[in-house]
């Protein structure tokens, strides 16, 4: 099975501040992999699908890069509505899709 | 508008058996696989299976195989999860979504979730 490795488990930002979480691989996906958001209380939505497309209705502050085992989610100005729960997401072939373990983004 | 409508909140005994629901409306249901997504209490989220409607193809995680049943019935637009013989260990909140395209097969749209308690 493919593990992922998602950091940091949390974090705390300042309003403004550049965020960075980043997963990790533990074998080469492509670019097999997404991002969702979780707010509390709330279903996940779908931020990032393909490792950097931005779905549809997504504000541009939130981008996504890599591909093969090493990929990073980042949001370019953190705002106070972006409060939520962080997921990476890979696929396979079995198909199997397997989550990180989350990054709680909060203010500071 | 898309959108998946799930079955309200079961509260249940050990041993007990369960369905819950999922409601496509909006799109062709038998055309896109439905997920279903495991969240327990403060924890993260879990793959379990997937099935498509068209069809009724069916796969599991292997984590999950043997404990719960996956099905669709295409006349009604409507995806279930079923237990027979359920867990306090299942507790849990319980999301179905839609696989959109794309390579990564990501989730795109989302059920508004299920909590199922399991406690005597």
């Amino acid at each position: 099975d493919i593990q992922m490795t998602q950091s940091p488990s949390s974090l705390s930002a300042s309003v403004g501040d550049r965020v960075t979480i980043t997963c990790q691989a533990s074998q080469d996906i492509s670019n097999y992999l997404n991002w969702y958001q979780q707010k509390p209380g709330k279903a996940p939505k779908l931020l990032i699908y393909d490792a950097s497309n931005l779905e549809t209705g997504v504000p541009s502050r939130f981008s996504g890069s890599g591909s093969g085992t090493d990929f990073t989610f980042t949001i370019s100005s953190l705002q106070p509505e972006d409060i939520a729960t962080y997921y990476c997401q890979q696929y396979d072939n079995l198909p199997l899709w397997t989550f990180g373990q989350g990054t709680k983004v909060e203010i500071k | 508008e898309v959108q998946l409508v799930q079955s309200g909140a079961e509260v249940k005994k050990p041993g007990e058996s369960l369905k819950i629901s999922c409601k496509g409306s909006g799109y062709s249901f038998t055309s896109y696989w439905i997920g279903w997504v495991r969240q327990m209490p403060g924890k993260g989220l879990e793959w379990m299976g997937i099935i498509y409607p068209g069809d009724s193809d069916t796969r599991y995680s292997p984590s999950f195989q043997g404990q719960v049943t996956i099905s669709a019935d295409k006349s009604i637009s409507t995806a279930y999860l079923q237990w027979s013989s359920l867990k306090a260990s299942d507790t849990a909140m319980y999301y179905c979504a839609r696989r959109f395209g794309g390579g990564g097969g990501a989730f795109d749209i989302w059920g508004q979730g299920t909590m199922v308690t399991v406690s005597s």
